[in-house]
């Protein structure tokens, strides 16, 4: 089975604070992607990864940035953490031609 | 401008009924729909797809249509069962997604199954 393991379930900070949001999967998968989930949005695209060290923007990318230096990790990061930013972040991985499969998500409170 | 839309966002059901989730979408290039569940404090999980050059797919309890022409796909549930009482999102993909894998999803719709 697919693993993909969000460092933490629940995450509380402070506005202006950089933060760092890990996600590890056990399956040597190409693809990785960064999504936020909020009420009545569903679920949007932050950024993606199709290869170690190669990123691409998603549909809502400002304010984040990411890093992909080995092909297992992919963090996210709030390089100046805001309000608007707390929200439900999901991580999923892809191998190719096949659905994406999801972490349980890191709840995130900015204060 | 959402080119994937779930209007209806909650949806109450008898339980050993039909639950019948609908999807729209606007972008004519989409060739590939999938469905998600989502339990509270827990991750999408995926639960079926459908390629556009099928009408229909089957997965136990679970079927997908799909409706070119109208651009809409809907999820069956029978019997619905209080089990999968969860979030369902639908979600496209099409050739600009190259192997990406990248997904475009609808708001969600919350469906309650009632014993």
């Amino acid at each position: 089975d697919v693993k993909v393991t969000q460092s933490s379930r629940y995450l509380v900070k402070r506005t202006g604070e950089k933060v760092f949001l890990e996600c590890v999967q056990d399956m040597d998968h190409e693809n990785m992607f960064w999504y936020r989930q909020d009420p009545g949005l569903g679920l949007r695209l932050i950024y993606f990864s199709y290869d170690v060290k190669m990123k691409e923007k998603g549909d809502i990318p400002e304010g984040y940035s990411v890093s992909r230096e080995k092909k297992e990790r992919f963090s996210l990061i709030l390089e100046s953490a805001s309000t608007n930013q707390t929200s439900m972040y999901l991580c999923a991985s892809r191998e190719y031609g096949q659905p994406q499969h999801f972490g349980d998500g890191t709840r995130l409170s900015i204060l | 401008d959402q080119q994937v839309k779930q209007n209806s966002p909650s949806l109450s059901v008898q339980e050993g009924r039909i639950s019948i989730l609908n999807c729209d979408y606007t972008n004519s290039m989409f060739d590939y729909f999938l469905w998600y569940k989502k339990y509270p404090a827990e991750g999408p999980t995926f639960l079926i797809s459908i390629s556009s050059i099928k009408d229909k797919n089957e997965d136990g309890r679970f079927t997908v249509f799909l409706n070119k022409s109208a651009k809409h796909l809907s999820l069956h549930i029978v019997p619905s069962q209080p089990g999968d009482s969860a979030v369902y999102f639908c979600a496209a993909s099409g050739p600009a997604s190259g192997n990406t894998g990248k997904l475009i999803f609808g708001q969600g719709t919350t469906l309650q199954v009632k014993p």
